[in-house]
């Protein structure tokens, strides 16, 4: 397996403009996270899914983020309209179990710069 | 106050020294997460507790649940082990997977 993927590595764009991140999980995994990371606020969840569907999106900062997850093969997060203090590394993970332990893995990150 | 609290927050240490991380957490936990993140890199978990005591190389991880505790170890480092070590725990109750992270230890290990 090659791993959670995610796209683009790198994005930088201009204040206002609608940015989509993208993450494949793992095969079989039927659990889907997207964390964004800051220097200031370290690892923060933003939204998870069980089974494709949205179980805890309170960490979603405002109504410009939205995500989705048509498939158990691939989830997007959308910012609309992106802001400078969007600027960050966002991470999507997947694991296998809802309520039981599997281990996570975590896609390369997509480095967000907002201009 | 952080539910999950690592010390130390930065550490440098000589190449070939003996280095503990420790994490600290106040929720009931399931399980338990070591992650480690090189510079500009992504996040690689290392292991996953819950309970006593996993090994891999020179990384052997601890957790004692009743002090809610666990440190990271490594042995004879090696300057390549520079990184960001992270703790995270997934809460027993109220979560289908959801992880807390910790704030991160960045170690640099000199030559």
């Amino acid at each position: 397996d090659a791993g959670v993927i995610q796209s683009p590595r790198h994005e930088v764009t201009e204040m206002g403009q609608e940015v989509t991140l993208r993450c494949k999980p793992i095969s079989g995994h039927n659990s889907l996270f997207w964390y964004r990371q800051t220097m200031m606020r370290g690892l923060e969840l933003l939204i998870y899914f069980n089974n494709n569907v949205p179980i805890d999106d309170s960490g979603m900062p405002e109504d410009r983020f939205s995500a989705k997850m048509p498939n158990a093969s691939f989830s997007t997060l959308k910012i609309q309209p992106s802001e400078p203090r969007d600027s960050a590394v966002y991470f999507c993970a997947s694991s296998l179990g809802g309520q039981r332990n599997y281990g996570y893995t975590f896609g390369s990150g997509t480095r967000l710069t907002v201009v | 106050k952080n539910e999950v609290e690592q010390s130390p927050q930065n550490l440098t240490a000589q190449e070939g020294e003996f280095i503990t991380i420790n994490c600290s957490y106040s929720v009931g936990i399931s399980a338990l997460h070591w992650l480690q993140q090189h510079p500009g890199g992504g996040i690689v978990s290392l292991f996953m507790l819950s309970s006593g005591k996993k090994k891999h190389g020179r990384l052997i991880a601890t957790i004692n649940i009743q002090e809610k505790h666990s440190s990271l170890h490594i042995t004879a480092s090696h300057p390549r082990d520079s990184a960001v070590y992270i703790c995270a725990v997934r809460a027993a109750v109220g979560s289908q997977g959801n992880l807390i992270f910790g704030k991160g230890t960045k170690l640099s290990v000199k030559p």
